[in-house]
């Protein structure tokens, strides 16, 4: 079975630039995170959404930050405009059965902001 | 958001070496994981921990839920170069449904 699937792997911008990260969940899993790994901060999850819909967003930074989930099958995380302190690898991960489950990580989008 | 105390912040052992690292937090959690991210890839699941005092293994690695609630412990024995990457911690509270993460252990394993 195929492992989550984000694109692009990699992603260099200019401040002020909209960045749009993609997700492919596991076939299945009802639940899909947006996590934020830097160097200062670790790993932060960002929102989370259970069968499409969003249930916590707290995580998330500030209102360029936004996410959407339109199917099953597909969730985007969109930065705009875009900033250096932006920077950071991002990751989507999904699970089945709830939070307590096992989350299976994407590889991961590399950002940097220039 | 919380974050977990993870230590040490790194270890540098050789091969063969068992491995022990900690993480700690200053509220009680219900549920510990333990993951492992190799470089440019995304963590990985270790072991899932779900009641206190619980010890689970995986192989050479062994984790247990601190039977204060607020700790968990992950050992690995006799380690093997491919064994290296940056071993993270995760709980979840009580009343919360978000998971916190560790601030990471790095561990490198001399041949």
């Amino acid at each position: 079975d195929a492992g989550v699937i984000q694109s692009p792997r990699h992603e260099v911008t200019e401040m002020g630039q909209e960045v749009t990260l993609r997700c492919k969940p596991i076939s299945g899993h009802d639940y899909l995170f947006w996590y934020r790994q830097t160097m200062m901060r670790g790993l932060e999850l960002l929102i989370y959404f259970n069968n499409n819909v969003p249930i916590d967003d707290s995580g998330m930074p500030e209102d360029r930050f936004s996410a959407k989930m339109p199917n099953a099958s597909f969730s985007t995380l969109k930065i705009q405009p875009s900033e250096p302190r932006d920077s950071a690898v991002y990751f989507c991960a999904s699970s089945s059965g709830g939070l307590r489950e096992t989350q299976y990580f994407g590889p991961g989008t590399r950002l940097l902001v220039l | 958001g919380q974050q977990l105390n993870q230590s040490p912040q790194s270890m540098f052992i050789q091969e063969g070496e068992d491995v022990s690292m900690n993480c700690t937090s200053s509220s009680i959690f219900n549920t510990w994981l333990w993951y492992k991210q190799d470089p440019g890839e995304g963590p990985v699941l270790l072991i899932a921990l779900y009641k206190a005092g619980e010890l689970t293994s995986n192989g050479r690695l062994t984790a247990q839920f601190g039977i204060t609630r607020k700790d968990s412990f992950l050992n690995i024995s006799a380690s093997i170069p491919s064994d290296v990457g940056i071993y993270f911690c995760a709980g979840q509270e009580n009343t919360g449904n978000q998971f916190y993460f560790g601030t990471g252990t790095s561990l490198t394993v001399i041949p």
